[in-house]
């Protein structure tokens, strides 16, 4: 069944450098690659998200990058801000109706 | 346009009460989901449902129970709580295998 491994467990980062969360997956047939954020006391909000048949995709200072031989996917953010301080969460899913998600990473961004 | 709707936001249980979490959707949504949230485990799916009538285990379905009986509700029961089930619990729909919208969740406390 579809297992994620998500590392680090938290990140520290000073502003304006960049944060890099990776999160490998078993399953070889998982096909769908989303990335949520988390604010403290807040609901998940999805951020970006990525398909098996695409290697990266990006949206301002976000990106998602897959390596589908190597089975992991990786969250970049650049030019880091405080307000980039949440918890992020990586997920798949298999062509499936749910959507198994990864432990956590606690991004801290320092001014 | 509401989006999903938990209640009760916040709850105090003793060993063995039970009790029910409605989810609410005005979004039209098939699929719903009941994700429990701890520290160190990011989310776990509990149960999900692909539409009116149907539901399914996820990865931690033990000791709760669910009904999906109307398109836009997802119940979820605890018919003898235990310590273990202190959590908060995040309701969940999406219109198919992509971006989950998230409730507020709800906090319960088992004592």
């Amino acid at each position: 069944g579809e297992n994620v491994e998500q590392h680090p467990s938290t990140l520290s980062v000073q502003e304006g450098d960049s944060a890099v969360i990776k999160c490998t997956y078993s399953d070889s047939a998982s096909n769908y690659f989303p990335w949520y954020k988390q604010e403290l006391g807040k609901r998940p909000q999805l951020i970006i998200d990525i398909r098996s048949n695409v290697g990266e995709k990006k949206d301002q200072r976000i990106a998602v990058t897959l390596n589908k031989t190597a089975k992991h996917f990786s969250l970049h953010i650049t030019e880091t801000q405080p307000e980039d301080s949440a918890v992020y969460f990586c997920a798949l899913s298999y062509n499936t109706d749910k959507l198994i998600f990864g432990t956590g990473t606690r991004l801290q961004v320092f001014p | 346009n509401a989006g999903v709707t938990q209640t009760p936001k916040f709850r105090v249980l003793k060993t063995g009460q039970s009790m029910t979490l409605l989810c609410a959707q005005d979004m039209n949504h098939e699929y719903m989901y009941w994700y429990r949230q701890d520290p160190g485990m990011g989310l776990r799916l509990i149960h999900y449902s692909v539409g009116e009538g149907t539901t399914a285990k996820g990865e931690v379905p033990d000791g709760y129970n669910v009904s999906r009986l109307k398109k836009q509700n997802f119940l979820l029961g605890l018919e003898s709580a235990a310590p273990s089930q202190t959590s908060v619990y995040f309701c969940a729909s999406s219109y198919a295998t992509g971006e989950l919208f998230f409730g507020e969740g709800s906090r319960l406390t088992v004592l």
